[in-house]
């Protein structure tokens, strides 16, 4: 059973605008969630994250929202540039213990964005 | 800046052979992670380690081990390759302790290719 949902597998949007990825979780467990971005040929690489405690948290062009009640997260970007274009994956993950230490990651299948000019 | 060496960018073995998959961490951080990633299914976790001779369970941890003999190095090991196990292989680490924890911090990837 997925935990963590990506539908979209691709994503078109045009150079300027804003480009929204979209993540639904289902374990009520999860209080933390993580976007990454993937080059091909790469390790993904950390963007952006987020406490359940929030519910919005803006670094530059990137927001990520929060929605505990529908369990729902997005990724916005904008605006869009070439170098966003990359797989994108949301990942949740719940705290192990008290004494901290995260668990491994649950991650989303990805969302390709492509950014067209 | 986070350093996560992965021993070989790209492999190819034999159905049948056991292959090791050497990950390197430079930081002494003490949690250690391998994951597979594959068309369409995302990154999934094979096994993670807290500590030094320390190892649990991913999501998919059949026909793999790992050994953790000391605190930058974490092996991935797989017993009798299969052809079901050809995959991108990822590394990461992330920092024991606090919300910071939460965050890991991956390899660059073994394209692993068993024919």
């Amino acid at each position: 059973d997925q935990q963590v949902k990506q539908n979209s597998p691709s994503l078109s949007v045009q150079e300027g605008r804003i480009s929204i990825l979209n993540c639904d979780y289902t374990n009520s467990m999860f209080d933390y969630f993580l976007w990454y971005k993937k080059y091909p040929a790469e390790g993904p690489t950390f963007l952006i994250s987020i406490s359940s405690i929030k519910d919005k948290n803006e670094d530059g062009r990137f927001t990520v929202f929060l929605n505990k009640s529908a369990k729902h997260l997005s990724l916005h970007i904008v605006p869009s540039q070439p170098g966003d274009s990359a797989v994108y994956f949301c990942a949740a993950s719940a705290l192990w213990d008290a004494g901290g230490g995260a668990d491994g990651l649950t991650f989303g299948k990805g969302t390709h964005l492509i950014i067209q000019p | 800046d986070v350093k996560v060496t992965q021993s070989s960018r790209y492999l190819v073995k034999r159905t049948g052979e056991k292959v090791f998959l050497e990950c390197v961490q430079d930081m002494d951080h003490e949690n250690m992670f391998w994951y597979r990633q594959d068309p369409g299914l995302g990154l999934r976790l094979i096994y993670f380690s807290y500590d030094v001779k320390m190892k649990e369970k991913g999501d998919i941890p059949e026909g793999y081990s790992v050994s953790r003999e000391k605190k930058e190095r974490f092996s991935l090991i797989l017993e009798s390759a299969s052809t079901n196990q050809t995959s991108m292989y990822l590394c990461a680490i992330s920092i024991a302790g606090g919300i910071s924890s939460y965050e890991q911090y991956f390899g660059p990837g073994t394209r692993l290719t068993v024919t």
